[in-house]
């Protein structure tokens, strides 16, 4: 199966500070990637879906100011946690959307982000 | 609005028993429908999904879902448990195939 990588796995960071993560798509283009953050025993919640070459569409209630998305290239999306809060700590997982109408998401392994 | 309802956070069944995950969905359009599965701190791995080709649809690990369109339902079975089925289930539906939203989740236990 495609593989998608996400950087870094695990970070922990002081409140105030800015955290970028990367998601990176291996093995096809991805016009399309999606970033998701799920809390402990529960489902993914979409927070935006990132195109490249344009501006990321963010769910309602997620704040585009806070949660910085770049999608530069057709390979690499980023995910920037900027003034970063104890209430931000979560598991963000990242996929990218295989082109050709097949609708297949391939995940990444997800980030641990811990604000101290 | 798209939504899906995965009915029982938990279930636990024995190993070589059928194991019957539940999936409904509400979608204004015809949908298309998806199961993942999740082992701790890891990303999801699709299982399989259903784009409006057949209704009994096959995937990995010897999974299979139907999509029943009256019952708006997309349950996923298989047909006797093995130890590495143990993991969490999510369903997902998404009418463009452009966002996807996802259930609750299930966490599937199997007893030796």
């Amino acid at each position: 199966g495609a593989v998608v990588s996400q950087h870094p796995s695990r970070v922990i960071c002081k409140s105030g500070t800015s955290v970028k993560i990367e998601c990176r798509s291996l093995d096809f283009q991805a016009t399309t990637m999606f970033w998701y953050r799920q809390f402990p025993k529960q489902s993914l919640m979409l927070m935006a879906t990132s195109n490249e070459g344009s501006k990321a569409t963010y769910e309602q209630g997620v704040e585009k100011d806070k949660f910085l998305i770049n999608h530069a290239s057709l390979t690499l999306s980023t995910l920037t946690v900027t003034s970063a809060h104890p209430e931000d700590s979560s598991f963000y997982i990242c996929s990218a959307l295989r082109p050709g109408g097949s609708y297949e998401q391939y995940f990444g392994p997800g980030t641990r982000l811990t604000v101290t | 609005a798209q939504s899906v309802t995965q009915l029982g956070s938990h279930v636990s069944v024995s190993e070589g028993a059928l194991v019957l995950l539940r999936c409904n969905y509400s979608s204004s359009v015809p949908p298309y429908l998806f199961w993942y599965v999740q082992y701790p701190n890891q990303g999801l791995q699709l299982l399989l999904k259903y784009t409006s080709a057949a209704t009994l649809v096959k995937g990995i690990n010897g999974f299979e879902a139907e999509f029943k369109k009256s019952e708006t339902s997309f349950h996923l079975t298989k047909p006797s448990a093995h130890m590495s089925d143990a993991a969490e289930y999510f369903c997902a539906v998404s009418d463009t195939g452009n966002q996807f939203y996802f259930g609750t989740g299930t966490s599937l236990t199997v007893i030796p």
